[in-house]
Parts: C-alpha cells; structure tokens; sequence
C-alpha cells in the first residue's frame, strides 16, 4: 500500500523557516516524480514544486521561487520542502503528492501538515 | 493556464446526475485530471487523461472533453459523492488546479 507520511509543519514567525518531510512507504521511491501541494484554510489547491526522480528537473511556483527548497533522498525513501522567508500567505496545509508515472497528475496524497505563520 | 470550474456549488438530490465543468485558458489536449476531495480529508484521484478513471473509481463518474473544455459527470449520486471537486491541467509548468466546485446534497 502506498504510504506518504508528511511531518514539520508549525506555527511560526513571518521571515522564519521550516523543513517539511515526506517519508514514503509501499512503491518503490526512486523511480517517482514527486510534488507538494498546498491548500490555505477553506481554499483550493495550489500546486508549489515539482521534483523528479532523480533530482536533475526541479520546478517552483513563482509565490515561493527563491524561497522553497525542494529536494528528495532516495537513499531514505524521502522527500523534503525547505521553506524560507515564511509570508502569512504561506499558511496553508501542505501535501506530498506522488506523480504518476509517465504523466503529471497525482495518483497518491498523503494526510498533509499544517503549516501557520503569525506573530 | 487558468483553470476555470462551475459552478462554484451544485445543489443534487440523491440519485440525481451531477455534471460539472472546467475550462482552460489555452488549449491543453487531453491533460486534465479530476479529484475528490471530502471535508477534512486528502484529495482523491478521480480521472485523469481527461476520461480514464483511476483504480478503484465507480463507475458512475466519467471524464470528457478535450482542448479547453472538460466535464466530470457523476451519473447517480450516492451520499459518499457529495464533496469537492477539482480540475487541474498538466500539460503546462505550472500545473493548476480550479477553484473546486462544492457538490452538496438538495
């Protein structure tokens, strides 16, 4: 059974930072593109960042370029989302999401982890 | 690409036919996805290739359409099927999503 557990998310200041994780389980990791994506309290889906398998194709939305870090450790099943310069635009569930293969679509969510930032 | 869905909320009964729209602003062939998603809970993939269903998918949910214009119809509603409902285009960086369109029971 595909498993991805999101884990990092917190309260924390405008200008802070945090590091979200993505751990999978059940699929072979290596082999998937992966994404996160974000969803604000009570709005839709917004799509942040895109990596694929091998870590050599990244792409960001332009409300976190420069600011989000996405990046994966095939070695421990893992995906990471490295978020500076936190914005309260920022709040907002994140989602690790696994591409499909061959297509850009997202066949596996995990349960997300919220994200907040306020002073 | 913006991705436009209606409407914003559709009033069904119970085994009632639900169709709901999504428009891109540019053609996007057939790279269109459909998801679930239930309050409190993760989205779930419901289409993709703008008409194949994902596994597990009944099959009283089907996909159609193709260039700009898509439709996601839920043939007869069951209670578990009232909840949102997202398009999201893949065939340009960056991907998008709609704004949903909130399936509630009449």
């Amino acid at each position: 059974e595909v498993q991805l557990v999101e884990s990092g998310g917190d309260l924390v200041q405008p200008g802070g930072s945090l590091r979200l994780s993505c751990a999978a389980s059940g699929f072979t990791f290596s082999t998937y593109n992966m994404d996160w994506v974000r969803q604000a309290p009570g709005k839709g889906l917004e799509w942040v960042s895109h990596i694929d398998s091998l870590s050599n194709i990244i792409f960001y939305a332009d409300s976190v370029k420069g600011r989000f870090t996405i990046s994966r450790d095939n070695a421990r099943n893992s995906l990471y989302l490295q978020m500076d310069g936190l914005r309260a635009e920022d709040t907002a569930v994140y989602y690790c999401a696994r591409v499909s293969l061959g297509e850009l679509h997202f066949d596996s969510w995990g349960q997300g982890t919220l994200v907040s930032v306020s002073s | 690409v913006v991705m436009t869905q209606s409407p914003a909320t559709l009033s069904v009964s119970p085994g009632q036919r639900a169709t709901l729209s999504c428009w891109a602003s540019q053609t996007i062939s057939s790279n269109l996805a459909w998801y679930q998603q239930k309050p409190g809970q993760t989205p779930r993939l419901l289409i993709y290739g703008a008409s194949t269903r994902a596994t597990g998918i009944p099959g009283r949910f089907s996909g159609s359409g193709s260039g700009t214009d898509f439709t996601l119809t839920i043939s007869s509603l069951q209670s578990e099927d009232f909840a949102v409902y997202y398009c999201q285009q893949y065939y340009y960086w960056p991907l998008t999503f709609g704004q949903g369109t909130k399936v509630e029971i009449k």
